[in-house]
């Protein structure tokens, strides 16, 4: 099973709400990841978990606040976001990162009005 | 810096038609080189890793080859539910990163 899950499907805040995006693996994966994408772009890579530790932040603003309380699951936590901050959000893992294959979530459509 | 380029940027075919969708990279130390489906506000989905020159790997209608300055994605016979974004991406250095191409959106005519 490569299945990643992310919930709620869909998400609509205002720029002062306080709202958190989840992500679930039962692969066994040990690395997991969130991605911004725009519409017609590719993925944009913003946060890195190694091991339930952050890895890798692509200097991402601080109204995002990731979180990963174990190996399966990782958190988004979002702040007082912009309207440009409107986006499909994704989630990934794979085995250990590196050079490994990483398996992609269906996302979070989030809209800030 | 590590640069991937996907041609075209768009493809129209039509059913049975087949044909192949291009992903040039330049960068330093390739450690793998992963093609991904994606359709309309869904997330990636994985298809397939090649790690060195030469290596091909084979799944239902679609063939990747890599080369050391290019891969290729080969669709063989498509089918319209082969209509999708198809996404090359690229690892290297020591961390876990993936440089994304643009994309090819490909639709294939019934």
């Amino acid at each position: 099973d490569t299945e990643v899950t992310q919930t709620p499907k869909h998400l609509v805040m205002g720029m002062t709400n306080k709202k958190s995006l989840k992500c679930e693996q039962h692969m066994g994966h040990r690395a997991m990841y969130w991605y911004k994408q725009k519409a017609k772009k590719p993925p944009e890579l913003m946060f890195v978990y190694s091991y339930e530790k952050l890895s890798i932040n692509e200097s991402v603003p601080s109204r995002f606040s990731p979180e990963c309380p174990n190996s399966s699951l990782l958190n988004l936590h979002l702040h007082a976001l912009q309207p440009e901050d409107s986006a499909l959000y994704l989630c990934a893992s794979s085995q250990e990162g590196g050079d490994n294959e990483q398996y992609f979530g269906p996302g979070t459509r989030l809209t800030v009005t | 810096e590590d640069q991937v380029t996907q041609s075209p940027e768009a493809l129209r075919l039509q059913e049975g038609e087949s044909s192949s969708l291009n992903c040039s990279y330049t960068v330093s130390g390739l450690r793998g080189l992963f093609w991904y489906r994606q359709d309309p506000g869904k997330g990636p989905e994985f298809l397939f890793t090649l790690y060195s020159a030469g290596e091909e790997k084979e799944k239902e209608r679609l063939k990747a080859t890599l080369t050391k300055k290019e891969s290729f994605l080969h669709i063989t016979a498509p089918k319209p539910e082969d209509s999708a974004t198809y996404l090359c991406a690229v690892i290297t250095g020591a961390n876990s990163k993936l440089t994304f191409g643009k994309g090819i959106t490909l639709s294939v005519r019934p």
